[in-house]
């Protein structure tokens, strides 16, 4: 596709219910990434993918947040045990990887998550 | 202190007026600065990209950065009501905190351009 791809566009759960949410980056992109924004709180990165490397996952809030990302290219963030503070857009974004162009990163318009 | 601080606003200027949007940070590594624009329910939109020390103008934008002071700036000259939405300041060191690139957020700045 033309663009970064994410799916559910919203996502409403009640506490405690696990979700699955989707990336599809942008074709031939070898680094991709995840954020969380909040309300009032700017973006706050939460793990990046760059082609077989092992993922950095030092923005991960808890362990209920994990992701993959299949075959370099979709990806699945997974947030189990959902709390209400869990509540944000979630972001992907991609790049093409290269040392200077991992700072030109290309964003989704996001799920919206809200944990009721 | 935040790694990054950007005053949220919001700000509301006359259609035509200069805009002046700014963050301050606190970590000298940082070598790469961003300015993104953010409208209502979309993803961040990459607007200027700046490496080190400098000024860049694109059109209607210019972006300054100024590491002496640990400061960066978009100005927008001839602001329109399109130019509305939420601007994000951000920037990155390679190899920081051994994390690869991520981008470091202002929390981003409400701009309303009324007509």
């Amino acid at each position: 596709g033309a663009g970064v791809s994410q799916s559910p566009s919203n996502k409403v759960t009640e506490k405690g219910k696990d979700v699955e949410l989707r990336c599809d980056p942008i074709s031939g992109h070898t680094a991709l990434y995840w954020y969380r924004q909040s309300l009032g709180q700017g973006l706050e990165f939460l793990i990046y993918f760059q082609g077989n490397s092992a993922p950095d996952k030092s923005g991960l809030p808890s362990d209920r947040f994990s992701a993959e990302r299949t075959g370099g290219s979709v990806s699945t963030l997974t947030i189990q045990r959902t709390q209400q503070e869990d509540s944000a857009v979630y972001l992907c974004a991609s790049s093409s990887g290269t040392v200077l162009a991992k700072n030109i990163q290309y964003f989704g318009a996001g799920t919206r998550l809200s944990v009721l | 202190q935040k790694e990054v601080e950007q005053d949220p606003g919001p700000l509301s200027v006359p259609e035509g007026a200069i805009v002046s949007l700014n963050c301050t940070y606190s970590n000298s590594a940082f070598q790469y600065f961003m300015w993104y624009r953010q409208y209502s329910r979309k993803g961040p939109e990459l607007l200027m990209y700046t490496y080190s020390s400098g000024n860049k103008e694109d059109g209607r934008f210019t972006a300054q950065v100024d590491k002496s002071s640990k400061y960066i700036s978009l100005f927008i000259r001839d602001s329109q009501p399109s130019d509305s939405a939420t601007y994000l300041c951000a920037m990155s060191a390679l190899n920081y905190g051994g994390s690869q690139g991520n981008l470091i957020f202002g929390k981003g700045t409400k701009l309303s351009v009324k007509p």
